[in-house]
């Protein structure tokens, strides 16, 4: 099983749509957890990090549920700008590694 | 957030040359780096951690002759892909991470390599 593991779509909505994406963990070890957000052919960037009691930051939510190791993300309002593969990350505590998932993509459609 | 930059952004080579890939974090110490490597369409995937003045530690499957790291400064890391063959053809990216006082471990992307090996 993979350790962090992701829909992975693609995801085709309409401008002003919500969309949630969704992820799993295997490692308890992990510590924190993060959504980045990744364009074609350039670096991940950072887009938020993820806690228990959740996090929102303008039109995204993101939600951490330890007991079923599970992460979400939620994006209102979609904007054609938010097109992107989001990407689900797992910090270990231990030595700092971050795994990622494979990543969902969206695409928002005008 | 802190800026790390890559060199070169990109780099095509005839099998069989050496490629280096420089990572430098412009305006942090970074204690720690890490090199991933991305195929289409798949995630990164972490090939080894470097830390200042000591070996880098490399992950499972990853040949550590081939791919040689070096981080001879808190600003500099390296990454030489040796006897680069076709299917080394990937995305490299580097990450660094500062020292506690640089937050909770967040790590600073690069903006990344291509490298097409011919």
């Amino acid at each position: 099983r993979k350790e962090v593991e992701q829909d992975p779509g693609p995801f085709n909505v309409p401008e002003g749509a919500t969309v949630a994406f969704n992820c799993t963990y295997s490692n308890s070890a992990s510590q924190s957890f993060f959504w980045y957000r990744q364009d074609c052919r350039k670096e991940p960037k950072l887009l938020m990090s993820v806690y228990s009691s959740g996090n929102e930051d303008g039109r995204f939510t993101a939600q951490l549920n330890r007991a079923s190791q599970y992460i979400s993300l939620l994006i209102r309002d979609s904007k054609l700008s938010d097109s992107a593969t989001y990407l689900c990350v797992a910090l270990s505590s231990s030595n700092y590694k971050l795994t990622f998932g494979k990543g969902t993509l969206l695409t928002v459609n005008p | 957030g802190a800026v790390v930059s890559q060199h070169p952004s990109w780099v095509i080579c005839k099998s069989g040359t050496s490629v280096k890939i420089e990572c430098r974090s412009l305006d942090f110490q970074a204690t720690t780096m890490f090199w991933y490597r991305q195929f289409p369409k798949q995630s990164l995937m972490l090939m080894a951690t470097s830390n200042e003045g000591s070996k880098a530690t490399y992950e499972q499957g990853v040949e550590k002759d081939k791919f040689l790291i070096n981080h001879a400064s808190l600003t500099l890391s390296t990454l030489t892909v040796t006897s680069a063959h076709p299917e080394d053809s990937s995305f490299y990216i580097c990450s660094a991470r500062g020292g506690v006082t640089s937050g909770s471990g967040e790590q600073f992307f690069g903006p990344g390599t291509r490298l097409t090996v011919l």
